[in-house]
């Protein structure tokens, strides 16, 4: 079973908007709305931003929106500010005997 | 507050074995089912293992199937990862994760796992 595919790196100017790409599979992105996008910032412990798709968990400002196409999901961070640097991960639920797949992650840099 | 703490990681020849331990406090443990979660220096983040509420199910990804075993104890608020047969290529950060709705919405701060000679 492969990782989704996200772009290596990203990066926009404050204020800007940035939306980061995930192409899966019919068996797992394509498949399921249980696609789900996460904010990482080195050594510390990954942060949730988007559940089932679209859903923002409370707390989770709404700069940050998900939408899903096909077998291709998106994280769209409106209004950059330098803390959203940071690697983005989409991940996405593959069936009950697969479970779990990440994305290669993205590198994102508020320039 | 809620909070999932890990611990158990450190240096392990390969071939050799370590078991993962995770507390959780804050929640009802037994409400939700938990994840291991781990991510390989310079890599990304990598699915490893599910179980179920009450621990009657688990999933695991291919490259850990028939090595490592997820199990909890309700009881004691814990998780676990046993760890066996180890590879070079497991040495990473092991984070236990908390499942929501299909989603990881609560994770630790992550142990360290080193497999080398």
């Amino acid at each position: 079973q492969s990782a989704p595919t996200q772009p290596p790196s990203a990066s926009g100017s404050p204020g800007q908007s940035v939306t980061i790409s995930c192409t899966g599979t019919s068996s797992d992105v394509g498949g399921y709305n249980f696609v789900s996008w996460y904010q990482h910032h080195p050594g510390k412990a990954p942060k949730v931003l988007i559940y089932e798709v679209n859903k923002r968990p409370s707390g989770v400002p709404d700069r940050f929106s998900g939408s899903k196409s096909g077998n291709t999901a998106s994280l769209t961070v409106s209004g950059l500010q330098a803390e959203d640097e940071a690697d983005y991960y989409c991940c996405s639920f593959a069936g009950s005997n697969s479970g779990w797949v990440f994305g290669g992650g993205t590198k994102l840099t508020v320039l | 507050e809620t909070q999932l703490e890990e611990s158990g990681g450190g240096l392990v020849q390969p071939g050799g074995s370590l078991r993962l331990s995770c507390a959780v406090s804050g929640f009802i443990f037994s409400d939700y089912s938990m994840n291991w979660v781990r991510q390989a220096p310079g890599k990304g983040l990598e699915w490893l293992s599910y179980i179920t509420r009450d621990g009657s199910g688990m999933i695991y990804v291919d490259s850990v199937k028939g090595r490592f075993t997820i199990s909890r104890d309700n009881a004691k608020g814990s998780l676990y990862l046993q760890m066996n047969s180890l590879r070079v290529e497991d040495t990473a950060v092991y984070y236990c994760v908390r499942d929501y709705n299909y989603a990881f919405d609560i994770w630790g701060q992550g142990t360290m796992v080193t497999v080398s000679s």
